[in-house]
């Protein structure tokens, strides 16, 4: 089974910094994707940034960014100049096609993040 | 373009009763998952329906269960419910979720007393 750890509960950032989430994740897949999802205060899980596992080059949308490690399965997700709308809980996740087709998706347990003005 | 739409948006629900929650996914999606959100938790899997059929379950008892009609909407079931049935029931939609990821709904708050 895999799971996806997220070791940073809470984090704050001022208003125009950059700050960075933390996510690793266990697996003997070879083929997965990840994924960052934030959901603000109205409960919407909304996609951030998706990354290919079998895709070497980092994922970039925007201010959003993330730091892939295959080998020591880190997914780490960084926000440039952050802003007020930012603050919200960001979940990483894991997905993989299961039998019969499925694809399962695998939550950490967050981090809220509070961007400061 | 509407996203994914849930219904209703809160609820309360003594022990023991029955609960029907309501998912119509995206346009042109046709593929739909719940997920059961603990307060202060990440969202748990508790199964994805395609085609009309149950394709996949996470570690959740039988009693819950869920039915996707021919028009891909979904309806979660949830029989004598419990205290620890009280959370955030999230259904999200996709075509192809590897591709493309998923699009949730904003959720069902319930709440059992």
């Amino acid at each position: 089974a895999q799971t996806v750890t997220q070791s940073q509960p809470e984090m704050s950032v001022q208003e125009a910094e950059t700050v960075t989430l933390s996510c690793t994740y266990d697996t003997s897949e070879n083929n997965y994707y990840l994924f960052w999802y934030k959901q603000p205060p109205s409960r919407q899980m909304i996609l951030v940034i998706r990354q290919e596992a079998y895709k070497q080059q980092n994922a970039t949308e925007n201010r959003f960014s993330v730091n892939f490690q295959k080998a020591a399965k880190s997914f780490s997700l960084k926000i440039s100049d952050s802003q007020l709308g930012d603050t919200a809980m960001y979940f990483c996740a894991f997905m993989k096609h299961g039998s019969g087709g499925y694809q399962k998706v695998t939550f950490g347990t967050g981090t809220k993040l509070q961007v400061i003005p | 373009d509407a996203g994914v739409t849930q219904s209703p948006t809160h609820l309360i629900k003594t022990r023991g009763q029955q609960v029907t929650l309501r998912c119509s996914p995206k346009s042109g999606h046709d593929t739909v998952s719940w997920y059961q959100q603990a307060l202060g938790q990440g969202p748990q899997f508790i199964f994805q329906y395609y085609e009309e059929e149950e394709r996949q379950r996470g570690n959740f008892p039988d009693r819950f269960s869920g039915h996707q009609f021919p028009n891909y909407s979904s309806e979660l079931n949830v029989n004598a419910l419990l205290l620890g049935d009280s959370a955030l029931y999230l259904c999200a939609s996709s075509l192809d979720g590897l591709l493309y990821g998923y699009t949730f709904g904003s959720g069902t708050r319930l709440t059992v007393v």
